[in-house]
């Protein structure tokens, strides 16, 4: 199985502030990487898939980049409705597997 | 829009079975595929299967082989995720998520269910 690992675990940050958090794949998944933001009590909500391409209505200040096995997702100006868990997910092979999250908490 | 709306939460003794259903509205529901995900307390999202609700065919992840059982009603639009020999390790919030290829698997999902909590406790 490919293993995939963020960091940091969790960051503060202040509203306004640009975040970039990273998730690295034991083993290259060209693109096929996705990123979630998940808030408390909440389903899960799909951002990024194939590593920068945005889900529908998703607004532009998220941002995804990288390729083969370091990723990264970036957060241009944090707003309090940001604040949230954030999980990155390979689908280069079954079974598919996800990242530990990264919570991103109020400074 | 599209929307997935899970069963509500279970408590069941371990040895028990399980079922979970989640039903589809907005879209074709025979059109793409469902996976099944989980959290255990303190774990990681943990991928189960999925199930192609045109066909029924599905594919287990190997930890859940002989385990667990995904099925469909086209009817109703709703599929459904059985785990059977519940143990304690089996207490999690459990999702039914949309995948985002037309009639195929990409592994990419891009609609999720609320959850649903599963508590296994004698």
């Amino acid at each position: 199985d490919i293993q995939m690992t963020q960091s940091p675990s969790s960051l503060s940050a202040s509203v306004g502030d640009r975040v970039t958090i990273t998730c690295r794949a034991s083993q290259g998944i060209s693109n096929s990487l996705a990123w979630f933001q998940q808030k408390p009590g909440k389903a899960p909500k799909s951002l990024i898939y194939a590593a920068s391409r945005l889900q529908r209505g998703v607004p532009s200040k998220f941002s995804g980049s990288g390729s083969g096995t370091e990723f990264t997702l970036t957060i241009s100006s944090l707003q309090p409705e940001d604040f949230a868990t954030y999980y990155c997910q390979q689908y280069k092979s079954y079974p598919l597997t996800f990242g530990g999250g990264t919570k991103v908490e109020i400074k | 829009q599209v929307q997935l709306v899970q069963s509500g939460a279970e408590v069941k003794n371990p040895g028990a079975s399980v079922r979970v259903s989640c039903k589809a509205s907005g879209y074709t529901f025979t059109a793409y595929f469902i996976h099944w995900v989980r959290r255990a307390p303190g774990q990681g999202l943990e991928w189960m299967g999925w199930i192609n609700p045109n066909t029924g065919v599905t594919d287990y992840a190997q930890k859940f082989q002989g385990g667990v059982t995904m099925t469909r009603d086209t009817s109703i639009s709703t599929a459904y995720m059985e785990l059977s020999r519940l143990t304690s390790d089996d207490t999690a919030v459990y999702y039914c998520a949309r995948d985002w290829g037309i009639e195929t698997d990409t592994g990419i999902i891009d609609y999720w269910g609320p959850g649903t909590l599963v508590t296994v406790s004698s």
